[in-house]
């Protein structure tokens, strides 16, 4: 399977600035169709389910702030929230849909500083 | 709108079964792959299981392959997973969730496995 590693597992920061969370795949996840990376983020907030923000590394959902935005290639991935807001106080996960047996990162928990 | 609803999760002894269910709505529920996906209190995501459309084709984590079954009905726009021989290991919030990735997920329902 492939293993995804998320970076940090928690991180704090003050509203209006920047968040910036990592994720590694242990293979590459590269869309041979398209030429583009099977990566997804999620946000999930407390009592919950996850919610899709972003698709192939940087397509925002619809209705998901442009504050959110993804990048990466290779087996690098990042999710920068550009100037952060109250609202966006969860935990982000990174999840490969490369193959159909999804797997997803641990986790990184948001916080106000 | 979008809906899916997770139901029939619930307190079992290890060794029981249990059968989950999720009944969708809003969206033609046969166009599109399914997932499980389950949750430890406090803990991250793990994928479980999925099904293609028309069940010709599905797959299991190894930690619950040849114990549970996915499997769905088109025409009540239903998904299933039935649970055998659980532990304790498996006690979680059980989500289902379409497409691949995940773009719409349930409330999730909580499975207990404990004596």
């Amino acid at each position: 399977d492939i293993v995804m590693t998320q970076s940090p597992d928690s991180l704090a920061v003050s509203l209006g600035e920047r968040a910036t969370i990592n994720c590694k795949s242990s293979q590459s996840i590269l869309y041979s169709s398209n030429n583009k990376n099977c990566l997804a983020w999620y946000q999930q907030k407390p009592g919950q389910p996850p919610k899709l923000l972003i698709s192939w590394t940087s397509t925002r959902e619809s209705g998901v702030p442009d504050r959110f935005s993804g990048s990466g290639s290779g087996t690098d991935f990042t999710l920068t929230i550009s100037s952060l807001q109250a609202e966006d106080v969860a935990v982000y996960y990174c999840q490969q849909y490369y193959s159909h047996i999804l797997t997803f990162g641990g986790g990184t928990k948001v916080e106000i500083k | 709108e979008v809906q899916l609803v997770e139901s029939g999760g619930g307190l079992v002894q290890p060794g029981g079964s249990l059968r989950l269910s999720c009944a969708a709505s809003g969206f033609t529920f046969s166009n599109h792959w399914m997932h499980w996906v389950r949750q430890t209190p406090g803990k991250g995501l793990v994928w479980v299981s999925f099904i293609k459309t028309d069940e010709t084709s599905t797959d299991y984590a190894d930690s619950v392959k040849g114990r549970f079954t996915i499997s769905r009905d088109n025409a009540k726009n239903t998904l299933f997973l039935q649970m055998n021989s659980l532990s304790a290991d498996d006690t979680a919030v059980y989500y289902c969730a379409r497409n691949t990735p995940n773009d719409y997920w349930g409330q999730g329902v909580l499975v207990t496995v404990s004596s």
